[in-house]
């Protein structure tokens, strides 16, 4: 079974403010796939990164940064200088295609 | 590039009625998701196509729900008939291909209430 954890129901953040929003996942899968995707007010949800499990390497676009780490199942996400447009919730997402299981397994999102 | 669209927006039924949803891909993209958005809560898958095949239904109710996908692009997802539950988001999505965890593309969803 996968299931995607993400604590953080709701964070406030001062505009110009860093934030990290926590993604803790589960899988008996070696192979997987994280996803971070981004759902603002109009409610269409915009794919911001996707990262296999053998890649460990942080990434960093812009203002945005995630921190992968296997060792803590956990792929957290990072917004530096937070503006106003970065109001959404974010989901966390889980997928292990190699058993069939290509769907993605949604965290249940962080609103900031 | 065009995105995935889906009509309509919003949709607005009396209970035990029937509704449909209506998908159309993106080019190229061969597999096709259908997901339901709870308030508060993450989609939730309801059903994958590779290409006009339904290859993982397992969460579809199939009392009440039904999808097709004619011809391998646009997809219908019927819901009758409809039940106060089943108010939700609708989503679709798409995504290249399968088995190599492909991103996937996500339409504005379709806004259900039943009443």
């Amino acid at each position: 079974a996968q299931k995607v954890t993400q604590a953080q129901t709701e964070i406030s953040v001062v505009e110009k403010e860093d934030v990290t929003l926590d993604c803790v996942y589960e899988t008996r899968d070696t192979t997987y796939y994280l996803f971070w995707y981004k759902q603002p007010p109009s409610g269409e949800l915009v794919f911001l990164i996707r990262r296999n499990s053998f890649d460990e390497q942080n990434e960093i676009s812009g203002r945005y940064s995630w921190n992968f780490q296997k060792s803590t199942s956990s792929f957290n996400f990072t917004i530096t200088a937070s503006q106003v447009v970065d109001s959404a919730v974010y989901f966390c997402a889980l997928s292990a295609p190699n058993f069939g299981n290509e769907k993605l397994t949604f965290g249940t999102g962080t609103r900031l | 590039e065009a995105g995935v669209v889906q009509s309509p927006r919003y949709k607005i039924i009396e209970k035990k009625q029937p509704v449909a949803f209506w998908c159309n891909p993106i080019s190229g993209h061969n597999t096709l998701y259908w997901y339901l958005q709870n308030l508060g809560q993450g989609p939730e898958l309801l059903i994958r196509y590779e290409n006009e095949e339904a290859v993982d239904d397992s969460q579809l109710p199939k009392d009440r729900f039904s999808a097709e996908r004619l011809k391998g692009v646009d997809s219908t997802l019927k819901i009758q008939p409809a039940e106060l539950g089943d108010s939700a988001v609708y989503l679709c999505a798409s995504s290249l291909g399968s088995g190599r965890g492909y991103e996937q593309y996500f339409g504005p969803g379709t806004r259900l209430t039943v009443t």
